[in-house]
């Protein structure tokens, strides 16, 4: 069955300081891949995704995220984090459900608090 | 402006009630989905659509209903058979690309309900 996996539930980082959200899944093809990103009481916004082609794809707000097919990973990161981006981020793999595409499956999420 | 419109953001209900969450959509998108999210949690399928008039349960159905009679719009009913109905609960939708296996999903941004 298709599974993704946030090791992490909770990241403190400082402001300026660099940032890797870890991202595992499972899944028996290729998979599409996407990170958003949650503000407390507020929807889900896309930050990236990856379909096929460069495994290092660029987002929105300074992300990044790299394909690693070998390790099944999936990571965003960030450079230097602003206190802007605390927030709780889910990872999600595109997959198959009962005969019909397209729905996601998420991982549990990593909130991430940043210290001034 | 196009997007997703969950109504209303806030509801409170007696217990033993059945509640009607709105989602609605312009963005002319095929497929829409409701998701439950609880502390810890992630986000869990309850229903989805992919066309008009038709819809499959999620991982979670039991005690919800859903209707797709016009492509805007998937409400979504919590009945008193649903044991712990309290939670955020989040409308997508997403563009069905038959060329392709899966496109980004966008969220409403969430209505959370409280039984008491």
């Amino acid at each position: 069955a298709q599974s993704v996996t946030q090791p992490d539930i909770h990241i403190t980082v400082s402001e300026g300081a660099s940032l890797e959200l870890r991202c595992n899944y499972s899944y028996g093809a290729t998979p599409y891949l996407f990170w958003y990103v949650q503000s407390p009481g507020q929807g889900l916004q896309l930050l990236l995704k990856y379909f096929s082609g460069d495994t290092l794809v660029q987002g929105i707000k300074g992300f990044e995220a790299e394909f690693k097919r070998s390790q099944s990973s999936f990571n965003l990161r960030k450079p230097s984090v602003h206190w802007s981006d605390a927030a709780e981020y889910f990872c999600a793999v595109g997959a198959f459900y009962g005969g019909s595409q397209g729905n996601l499956i998420f991982g549990k999420g990593t909130k991430l608090s940043v210290k001034p | 402006d196009g997007g997703i419109t969950q109504s209303p953001k806030y509801l409170f209900r007696k217990e033993g009630q059945n509640v009607t969450l709105s989602c609605e959509q312009n963005l002319n998108h095929d497929a829409m989905y409701w998701y439950r999210q609880d502390p810890g949690q992630g986000l869990r399928l309850i229903y989805y659509s992919q066309i008009v008039n038709d819809f499959q349960k999620g991982d979670i159905a039991e005690g919800y209903s859903v209707s797709r009679e016009k492509k805007e719009s998937f409400p979504l009913t919590v009945t008193s058979a649903q044991k712990n109905p309290t939670a955020f609960y989040l409308c997508a939708s997403k563009f069905r690309d038959r060329g392709r296996r899966d496109t980004e999903a966008f969220f409403g941004q969430g209505t959370r309900l409280t039984v008491v």
